[in-house]
């Protein structure tokens, strides 16, 4: 049973720091990977897809890799700002059917 | 272009009533997916439709069921509401299934 597991869950830092955002997954046998964010109470916004044939993606200051062999995918955000605070959520997709999410990382950027 | 829409937004409905959400996919789109998000047990698959048929469906009890039109639109259904369904109802669509997945704003159930 695939599981998605993401460290941490809540990371403060102020604005200006690069940051990582991790996310492991127990099956390696993925169709896709792909990363959103939350706003409080809002749906989730789309951020970067990754292919299971592909290493990484980058949109803007986001540049999410993907790991298969070991399980794992990073999301990288260069110089945070406040208005990347949100939750961060990385969802695998282990066929072309549903994702399979992790807990999430809450970030917040402070000024 | 319009993204996925869904409605309502908000909802309050008494243990034992039946609900019906909606959900619009972004025009071309013809896979749409179902998930609950609760504080609890996160985000959670509930069912996935393409062409009006279900290609798979989440662990979920029976009373939770949904369809497809023709124009992709979908709705789900929760008959017998429990106090455990409050939660934020999420829809998803991709072009074909598999590919980027575009959220909707979603639809917060309370049950009273």
């Amino acid at each position: 049973k695939q599981e998605v597991t993401q460290i941490p869950a809540a990371l403060s830092v102020p604005e200006g720091e690069n940051l990582v955002l991790n996310c492991s997954f127990t099956d390696s046998a993925i169709y896709n990977l792909q990363w959103f964010r939350q706003d409080p109470g809002k749906g989730l916004t789309s951020l970067l897809l990754i292919q299971s044939s592909q290493r990484e993606q980058t949109s803007g200051r986001l540049n999410a890799s993907l790991d298969k062999s070991s399980g794992r995918s990073t999301l990288y955000i260069a110089a945070s700002q406040p208005g990347d605070s949100a939750t961060y959520l990385c969802a695998v997709r282990p066929n072309t059917d549903k994702l399979i999410f992790g807990t999430g990382t809450r970030l917040q950027v402070f000024p | 272009k319009a993204g996925v829409t869904q409605t309502p937004r908000y909802l309050i409905k008494t243990r034992g009533q039946q609900v019906t959400l909606s959900c619009s996919p972004i025009s071309g789109h013809r896979s749409v997916s179902w998930y609950q998000q609760t504080p609890g047990q996160g985000l959670q698959f509930l069912f996935e439709y393409f062409s009006e048929t279900q290609r798979n469906k989440g662990n979920f009890p029976g009373r939770f069921s949904g369809r497809q039109f023709s124009n992709s639109r979908s709705e789900m259904n929760v008959s017998t509401l429990e106090l455990g369904d409050s939660a934020l109802y999420l829809c998803a669509s991709s072009r074909p299934p598999g590919t980027e997945a575009f959220f909707g704003q979603g639809t917060r159930l309370t049950v009273v």
